[in-house]
């Protein structure tokens, strides 16, 4: 079962504009990550952000977390056509338990 | 620094057979996790393995088993294949301790006809 829930399913912005996808979840996490694929291809690791966190940075990347709301949001600035891909988050209820994944969301960056 | 290594990268299948699929984990680290992503949807959790041990398994049935090797690399297998089998299989590597995030591979693609 998916624990996340992406918001939108698919972004569409030029190149230079900002990109913010939302995730929501269900439970009590340890912890929350966002992860991006390229086309069919393995998942990439981007961030991960603790329960007792509510920001971070990381590059053009810029997470957060409210874990009152139970969402987290991740914020892509300047664009570029590279950052097309899906981006999925992924919580971790306690320590060592499974990596659970969201649906995804399809970014594309117009040139 | 060799990633994660996954074969075969494509394979095509029939009804009721059974297949196999091979991963190697990044250099250093000791576990193994498969996840199964349906076309357009997000990875869905299969099951993790450590010291050679199934340790987590996902919402997934008998036909899916593995095994992991003393060299730490893992093997997939899925027996009586359903057409809805059909999808990308991935695996990660993390550390057993202390490793939050995971290593994917390419994945291997499977269809089933």
């Amino acid at each position: 079962s998916q624990q996340g829930e992406e918001d939108p399913q698919a972004l569409s912005i030029q190149e230079g504009e900002n990109a913010t996808m939302n995730c929501s979840y269900k439970t009590s996490i340890n912890n929350l990550q966002w992860y991006r694929q390229n086309s069919g291809r393995g998942l990439v690791h981007l961030i991960l952000i603790r329960s007792n966190e509510r920001e971070k940075h990381s590059g053009r990347l810029r997470v957060t977390l409210d874990t009152s709301k139970k969402s987290s949001s991740l914020l892509i600035t300047a664009s570029r056509a590279a950052d097309t891909a899906s981006y999925f988050c992924a919580t971790r209820e306690t320590s060592g338990s499974r990596l659970t994944f969201g649906e995804g969301t399809q970014l594309t960056v117009n040139p | 620094d060799a990633g994660v290594t996954q074969s075969p990268t494509h394979l095509i299948k029939t009804r009721g057979q059974q297949v196999t699929l091979r991963c190697s984990p990044k250099s250093g680290h000791d576990t193994v996790s498969w996840y199964q992503q349906a076309l357009g949807q997000g990875p869905q959790f299969i099951f993790q393995y450590y010291e050679e041990e199934e340790r987590q398994r996902g919402n997934f049935p008998d036909r899916f088993s593995g095994h992991q090797f003393p060299n730490y690399s893992s093997e997939l297998n899925v027996n009586a294949l359903l057409l809805g089998d059909s999808a990308l299989y991935l695996c990660a590597s993390s550390l057993w301790t202390g490793g939050e995030k995971l290593f994917f591979g390419s994945g291997t693609q499977l269809s089933v006809l």
